[in-house]
């Protein structure tokens, strides 16, 4: 089984700051990678797929990108809105694994 | 626009088997795989299974020998069973769809999740 680590854990910006979250790979996913937006009491939401294409919707200062084995999740300019936790999902080998996700905070 | 809804108890007693179905309006569930999740209180997201409406299935190998998906496309919905739980399956269960005729996808859109308590 793949095994997806994130980095941080939790992450302390101030509104209108860039924040960076990681995922690593234990082996190559390729750039089957997405990462998802959860805020307390609702479902996933996905934000990116193929390791740096935004979902329908999602604004464009969410950004994605890696390959391989090491993928980055970039926010441009943080609203209140974009504090929440982050998954990073790798759909390239069976089963299917989750990171343990970055809690992203306010400072 | 494809919504997805979870439902079934919301308490199950130790040993028993959790039974739950996920309905798809909006759409068909033909041609799509589509996925369980579960999330237990305060804890990260882990996979349990997914199944193609014509019935290709997998499921992760630490819940393989106590889960069953199936799909009803008459009634446009998804099926999870999973039998002997524990404490330890106390969760949030989610449904999602996956991709065209691959399961090798994404997941949008998820469904709402239902709280399932194990307890007696």
């Amino acid at each position: 089984e793949i095994v997806m680590t994130q980095s941080p854990a939790t992450l302390s910006v101030s509104p209108g700051e860039r924040a960076a979250l990681s995922c690593r790979a234990s082996q190559s996913v390729s750039t089957n990678l997405a990462w998802y937006q959860q805020k307390p009491g609702q479902a996933p939401r996905l934000l990116i797929y193929g390791a740096s294409t935004r979902a329908t919707g999602i604004p464009a200062r969410f950004s994605g990108s890696g390959s391989g084995t090491e993928f980055t999740l970039t926010i441009s300019s943080l609203q209140s809105e974009d504090f929440a936790v982050y998954y990073c999902h790798q759909y390239n080998n069976w089963p299917y694994s989750f990171g343990q996700g970055t809690k992203l905070e306010i400072k | 626009q494809v919504q997805l809804q979870e439902s079934g108890p919301g308490l199950v007693k130790p040993s028993e088997t959790l039974s739950l179905t996920c309905t798809v309006s909006g759409g068909s569930i033909s041609d799509y795989y589509w996925s369980w999740i579960r999330q237990p209180p305060g804890k990260g997201l882990e996979w349990i299974g997914y199944m193609f409406h014509s019935g290709g299935t997998n499921s992760n190998p630490s819940l393989r020998s106590r889960v069953t998906i199936s799909v009803d496309t008459s009634k446009n919905q998804i099926s999870l069973k999973l039998s002997s739980v524990t404490a330890a399956d106390t969760a949030v269960y989610y449904c999602a769809r996956a991709g065209l005729f691959t399961p090798d996808n994404w997941l949008d859109p998820w469904g709402q999740g239902t709280l399932v308590t194990v307890s007696s």
